[in-house]
């Protein structure tokens, strides 16, 4: 089993739908996570990181899901700007130890 | 705050060249840097860790004889790839975390990559 799961898609939605994206991990000790957008042939960029309580930013929630070792991303009303590949990051080792593993990434199209 | 510089953007060279590739935190420390290569439509592949003042870790399958990793500085990290070969031709991809800023440590900050293609 890899350590970061996520299904690759990808997603074809319409303007304005709502997405989500789940992402497994499989180290229980697990600490940090964090979304991260990757455009074609650029960088990731930080999306968000992910908190215990869940957290929004505007359009995009993060739930974290400790008992079931998974992590999602809630896309409302989505923009054709959001087309991009989104990668599920996860630090297995906790705070003291830094090591991250990123899954695969799902891609999302959003068309007009 | 967390920008991260990488140079060059992009390299062409000729087989057996060797290449290095300079990756700065412009305005924070980045006490630890990771170097990552991407192939076409694959995710990430880190290839090595390297903490200031350290030699750099690396991942398992990743020679260390031929990507040579040095972070001299808590801005600068390199990697040269030495007699690089067509199969060498990637993106290669830079990240920084550290501290400073209001940043949160085990946040990486990527640099805009670059691309190397070995003719």
């Amino acid at each position: 089993r890899k350590e970061v799961e996520q299904d690759p898609g990808p997603f074809n939605v319409p303007e304005g739908a709502t997405v989500a994206f789940n992402c497994t991990y499989s180290n229980s000790a697990s600490q940090s996570f964090f979304w991260y957008r990757q455009d074609c042939r650029k960088e990731p960029k930080l999306l968000m990181s992910v908190y215990s309580s869940g957290n929004e930013d505007g359009r995009f929630t993060a739930q974290l899901n400790r008992a079931s070792q998974y992590i999602s991303l809630l896309i409302r009303d989505s923009k054709l700007s959001d087309s991009a590949t989104y990668l599920c990051v996860v630090n297995p080792t906790g705070t003291g130890g830094f090591k991250t593993i990123f899954g695969a990434g799902t891609r999302l199209f959003v068309k007009a | 705050g967390a920008v991260v510089s990488q140079h060059p953007s992009w390299v062409i060279c000729k087989s057996g060249t060797s290449v290095k590739i300079e990756c700065r935190s412009l305005d924070f420390q980045a006490t630890t840097m990771f170097w990552y290569r991407q192939f076409p439509k694959q995710s990430l592949m880190l290839m090595a860790t390297s903490n200031e003042g350290s030699k750099a870790t690396y991942e398992q399958g990743v020679e260390k004889d031929k990507f040579l990793i040095n972070h001299a500085s808590l801005t600068l990290s390199t990697l040269t790839v030495t007699s690089a070969h067509p199969e060498d031709s990637s993106f290669y991809i830079c990240s920084s975390s550290g501290a400073g800023g209001g940043l949160q440590i085990e946040t990486q900050y990527f640099g805009p990559g670059t691309r190397l293609l070995v003719l």
